[in-house]
């Protein structure tokens, strides 16, 4: 089963408001990364909380983390269409040496003009 | 700088047979990975390297086989290619380890099918 599920699949939003996207996982964990895709290209990675945080910013981009509730949740505000693509979660833990980097399902956000 | 580039960026094969995948990273990261990505699945580490010479298997290892001859190249191999490896591929590189809030950088991703 995976670390993390996201929640919705799939959100469609006009542009100027906000999404919010969330990620559950199962145990412990390090940190927690969020990365964008866009269609047919690569992940870039946005932003990074580590287990001890509970809130951070870049821009746009909020990222909250509930440790006692395992999850975090990736708020975009004023939307853009250039903001459509997909968002992943994943969550670090430990196991071995250099941790374990598992990615969700993804939340695919449409933003129409 | 070019970051992470994937050769090919497509390619379709026969099952049985065989092909590889070439992750190139400019930037001197000691940490490189192979994942792939499913419909539905998320991404999922295939092998991983934490330094020249170095090879480890992650979640999905099987089938595959990968080198790292060179600390700015890494290959992944498909020995006899089967259907159920039909996929897009991403490598991606880190300067630190996950554990170390080291973030990774992905290639474009090479699709694969297989017949």
């Amino acid at each position: 089963s995976q670390q993390g599920e996201e929640d919705p699949q799939a959100l469609s939003i006009q542009e100027g408001e906000n999404a919010t996207m969330n990620c559950s996982y199962k145990t412990s964990i390090n940190n927690l990364q969020w990365y964008r895709q866009n269609s047919g290209r690569g992940l870039v990675h946005l932003i990074l909380i580590r287990s001890n945080e509970r809130e951070k910013h870049s821009g746009r981009l909020r990222v909250t983390l509930d440790t006692s509730k395992k999850s975090s949740s990736l708020l975009i505000t004023a939307s853009r269409a250039a903001d459509t693509a997909s968002y992943f979660c994943a969550t670090v833990t430990g196991g071995t040496s250099y941790g374990k980097l598992t990615f969700g399902q993804g939340t695919i956000l449409t933003v129409h003009p | 700088n070019a970051g992470v580039t994937q050769t090919p960026k497509f390619r379709v094969l026969k099952t049985g047979q065989s092909m590889t995948l070439l992750c190139a990273q400019d930037m001197n990261h000691e940490y490189m990975y192979w994942y792939r990505q499913d419909p539905g699945m998320g991404l999922r580490l295939i092998h991983y390297s934490v330094g020249e010479g170095t090879t480890a298997k992650g979640e999905v290892p099987d089938g595959y086989n990968v080198s790292r001859l060179k600390k700015q190249n890494f290959l992944l191999g498909l020995e006899s290619a089967a259907p159920s490896q039909t996929s897009v591929y991403f490598c991606a590189s880190s300067y630190r380890t996950p554990l170390q809030t080291g973030e990774q950088f992905f290639g474009p991703g090479t699709r694969l099918t297989v017949l």
